[in-house]
């Protein structure tokens, strides 16, 4: 079993929707968890943070479900600006170790 | 701060050629890390280095050394190059969790 499992995508969604990642991953005992974004040809950056009571940054909302070892991200009210990749990511071991990348998932929002 | 910085962006190489990617932070990082990128594969960790004078391999190390110069930098070096290894490098460096990364190096071998 891959370790952080994502739906690939494409997700093609117009302007102004709402529209929800899933992300699976495989260590029951994962510490911390994220979620990247990656423009096309660039590095990258720290989305937000994943927290096991469910965070929300604006337009953005992120939810853990430890027991199904489960993670999501809520874009609502999609901007063009939203298009890019985003990628789940875990912290399996505590403390500053290696992080593991899910493949992305890649989102095109369309005017 | 210029944070991680990626020479050179872009590289073709023959089969064969050797070659270092060079990785910087200024954000005094006790962390850094290799990656590298292809279609389809996500992020794959090839080499990190937990504190400066430790490295450790990561998922894809074959092909590849790497040296912690110093707390600063962090150098990638590929002996002999090969076709396979045709694809976008990333450096990163953390402190905590979080990791920040380089623009990245888009390598082909021919």
């Amino acid at each position: 079993r891959k370790e952080v499992e994502q739906d690939p995508g494409p997700f093609n969604v117009p302007e102004g929707a709402t529209v929800a990642f899933n992300c699976t991953y495989s260590n029951s005992a994962s510490q911390s968890f994220f979620w990247y974004r990656q423009d096309c040809r660039k590095e990258p950056k720290l989305l937000m943070s994943v927290y096991s009571s469910g965070n929300e940054d604006g337009r953005f909302t992120a939810q853990l479900n430890r027991a199904s070892q489960y993670i999501s991200l809520l874009i609502r009210d999609s901007k063009l600006s939203d298009s890019a990749t985003y990628l789940c990511v875990v912290n399996f071991l505590s403390g500053n170790t290696p992080l593991v990348f899910g493949k992305g998932t890649r989102l095109s929002v369309i005017a | 701060n210029a944070g991680v910085t990626q020479t050179p962006k872009f590289q073709v190489l023959k089969t064969g050629q050797s070659m270092t990617l060079q990785c910087a932070q200024d954000m005094n990082h006790n962390s850094m890390y290799w990656y590298r990128q292809d279609p389809g594969m996500g992020l794959r960790l090839i080499y990190y280095s937990a504190s400066e004078g430790t490295t450790d391999k990561g998922e894809v190390p074959n092909g590849y050394n790497v040296s912690r110069l110093n707390k600063r930098e962090f150098s990638l070096r590929l002996e002999s190059a090969a076709p396979s290894q045709t694809s976008v490098y990333f450096c990163a460096s953390s402190e905590q969790v979080e990791q920040f990364f380089g623009p990245g190096t888009r390598l082909t071998v021919l």
